[in-house]
């Protein structure tokens, strides 16, 4: 049972360089969300999806794109990484949006912009 | 803005002992809130939740205390145990919002021999 996987789980970037961070469930649920985590500050929602084919931006998505094109997957693109952008970014999922349901997390992935 | 305040950054307590972290909320319309523990090198993972209709949730060592007046609630695990060392955060979320989670900073716990 794999649960939430992301793919890279470290990156190193040079500014101005593109790339997509990977996220799939295999939970078969509907609620997928991205957050960035920076020490001090906790996690912070950075783009969401109810659905395939539906996504939204959360409390800091300038510099990232989302695309949901199956219930399983859900990319983060960062088009031109930037500084500012170096963090530890999660991929979690939840089965309903209702707000007493568990968010599923993955691992992390590492990403440092030089 | 940071919706949901929480405290200590850091916590050290000794094994057998009592920790206690607190976060306070501003919005009222929120109606869910978790616990989530996280080891080094892990996502985050639900502890313990609780919802506004009750006070008070136990689960094992650990305890959410809820004060819906204050605006503020608690985590309390008892007989703190080296393996419980990790990061603790608090969150909260609303009905109709698609579950988003509104962190807090986080508390780092340690816990000593």
């Amino acid at each position: 049972n794999a649960g939430v996987t992301q793919t890279p789980k470290f990156r190193i970037l040079k500014i101005g360089q593109s790339m997509t961070l990977q996220c799939a469930q295999d939970m078969n649920h509907n609620y997928m969300y991205w957050y960035r985590q920076d020490p001090g500050m906790g996690l912070k929602l950075i783009y969401y999806s109810v659905g395939a084919g539906i996504t939204d931006k959360g409390e800091v998505p300038n510099g990232y794109n989302v695309s949901r094109s199956t219930t399983e997957d859900f990319p983060l693109r960062l088009e031109l990484a930037a500084p500012s952008q170096t963090s530890v970014y999660f991929c979690a999922s939840s089965f309903e949006g209702q707000p007493n349901t568990e968010a599923f997390f993955g691992q992390g992935t590492r990403l440092t912009v030089v | 803005q940071q919706q949901v305040k929480q405290s200590p950054q850091s916590l050290i307590v000794q094994k057998g002992g009592i920790s206690i972290i607190n976060c306070a909320y501003e919005n009222t319309a929120f109606d869910y809130f978790p616990w989530y523990q996280q080891f080094p090198g892990k996502g985050p993972a639900l502890l313990i939740a609780i919802r506004p209709d009750v006070s008070e949730k136990k689960e094992g060592r650990f305890t959410i205390s809820f004060n819906k007046s204050a605006k503020q609630f608690s985590l309390h695990i008892m007989d703190s145990q080296p393996g419980d060392s990790a990061t603790y955060f608090c969150a909260a979320s609303m009905t109709g919002t698609a579950s988003k989670l509104t962190f807090g900073t986080g508390t780092r716990l340690q816990v000593t021999l």
